[in-house]
């Protein structure tokens, strides 16, 4: 079965320390990944993406995420947290088992606290 | 672009009321999706649509019903509020290459007593 897990309910880094949040999945062939943020009574805002080549990707307001495949992990992360940072993280992968639809399958999410 | 608009924000029900929450976008996308979220559970998929006048369904589709008349337009039904319809509603839609990331709704906070 295909799936996400996060596995931590809550980060806690203080302001200018190094943040991961971890992200790992199960899915069959070459996985599309993707990270969202929900800041509070928001909407979700895709931040970046893996989809092919580059290991490293950059996304939006500084972070960064590593695709590692033999250890199926796509962790977040960012060189110097904000407390502006500090909201729910999702991290999910493209449903490829069937060739129409576009569904994406959401870990249950990460809360980020960054204190200053 | 407006993007993706739900409305309303926020309702409460009585436990049998129906309703319909609405969702538009005005990016002419293929694909669309409804998803709830609930504390500790991420968003689980309810309904979705690869195209007008095709809808198929999700991890939880039970007592939701959807319709795509148009490409623009994607209403959630519930037929008859339970309180385990107590969530967030998120609309979603994105172009048919799932290379492309969804765009989400602000979401509609639903309480049904």
């Amino acid at each position: 079965a295909q799936s996400v897990a996060q596995p931590e309910d809550q980060v806690n880094v203080a302001e200018g320390n190094p943040l991961t949040v971890k992200c790992t999945y199960s899915v069959s062939g070459n996985p599309y990944l993707f990270w969202y943020v929900q800041y509070p009574n928001r909407g979700l805002q895709f931040l970046l993406k893996y989809i092919t080549g580059d290991n490293l990707v950059k996304g939006s307001y500084g972070f960064e995420a590593e695709f590692n495949k033999s250890q199926t992990s796509f962790h977040l992360k960012k060189p110097s947290a904000l407390v502006s940072d500090s909201a729910l993280y999702f991290c999910a992968v493209r449903d490829m088992r069937s060739s129409n639809t576009g569904k994406l399958i959401f870990g249950q999410g990460t809360t980020l606290q960054v204190k200053p | 672009n407006a993007g993706v608009t739900q409305t309303p924000k926020f309702q409460v029900l009585k436990t049998g009321q129906s309703m319909t929450l609405q969702c538009a976008q005005d990016m002419n996308h293929e694909y669309m999706s409804w998803y709830r979220q609930d504390p500790g559970m991420g968003l689980r998929l309810i309904h979705y649509s690869v195209g007008a006048g095709i809808t198929d369904q999700g991890e939880v589709p039970n007592g939701y019903n959807v319709s795509r008349s148009t490409t623009e337009d994607f209403p959630l039904r519930l037929l008859s509020a339970a309180p385990s319809q107590t969530s967030v509603y998120f609309c979603a839609s994105s172009p048919k290459d799932r290379q492309v990331a969804q765009y989400f709704g602000p979401g509609t906070r639903l309480l049904v007593l």
